[in-house]
């Protein structure tokens, strides 16, 4: 089945600054990588994501990029701000019609003010 | 729009005794989840629906038991609940591989 790494497990950075959490999979068929922001004791929400037929996308300050020949995907955070401080999973999608995610274990962003 | 329902909210249980987890979505998605989510560990699929009437095993569905009742509906049951089994239960329904999620439940076995 699909692995999921996600790294690195913990980040701080400085309000203002650009934050960036990576990811890498195992399954070359995997072809749906969505980032989901979980803040303390609420549900994940997706905030955005990317198909294999595609690069790069934006999202005002976030963006994703994928590399398929490394298998790797990661999410950046731009001028973060407080209300940018939750959990971030990556996650990837595999089996056409079912359309299972298997997710990285997380990493905690704290944006210091 | 009330989007993926679960109930109840917390629960506690002691080791032995049985439940069920209700998820009701009413997006018209053709596709359920079942997750728990432990600390350090993200969310690990227990088991999913893809469409009305089929069920399928994911990650870790020992323990479990889940019933498509109708398109709206997937319900998670613990049979004989255990200490290993305190967890945060998601469901989450979707279309195209876009899940979303309800806002779960605190499950606590002493």
């Amino acid at each position: 089945g699909e692995n999921v790494e996600q790294h690195p497990s913990t980040l701080s950075v400085q309000e203002g600054d650009s934050a960036v959490i990576k990811c890498t999979y195992s399954d070359s068929a995997s072809n749906y990588f969505p980032w989901y922001k979980q803040e303390l004791g609420k549900r994940p929400q997706l905030i955005i994501d990317i198909r294999s037929n595609v690069g790069e996308k934006k999202d005002q300050r976030i963006a994703v990029t994928l590399n398929k020949t490394a298998k790797h995907f990661s999410l950046h955070i731009t001028e973060t701000q407080p209300e940018d401080s939750a959990v971030y999973f990556c996650a990837a999608s595999f089996g056409a019609g079912s359309y299972q995610l298997t997710f990285g274990k997380g990493t905690k962003l704290s944006v210091i003010p | 729009n009330a989007g993926v329902t679960q109930t109840p909210k917390f629960q506690v249980l002691k080791t032995g005794q049985s439940m069920t987890l209700q998820c009701a979505q009413d997006m018209n998605h053709n596709s359920m989840y079942w997750y728990r989510q432990d600390p350090g560990m993200g969310l690990r699929l227990i088991y999913y629906s893809a469409s009305e009437g089929t069920t399928d095993k994911g990650e870790v569905p020992n323990g479990y038991n889940v019933s498509r009742l109708n398109k709206r509906e997937f319900s998670l049951r613990l049979e004989s609940a255990a200490p290993s089994q305190t967890s945060v239960y998601f469901c989450a329904s979707g279309r195209d591989s876009i899940q979303y999620f309800g806002a779960g439940t605190r499950l606590s076995v002493l």
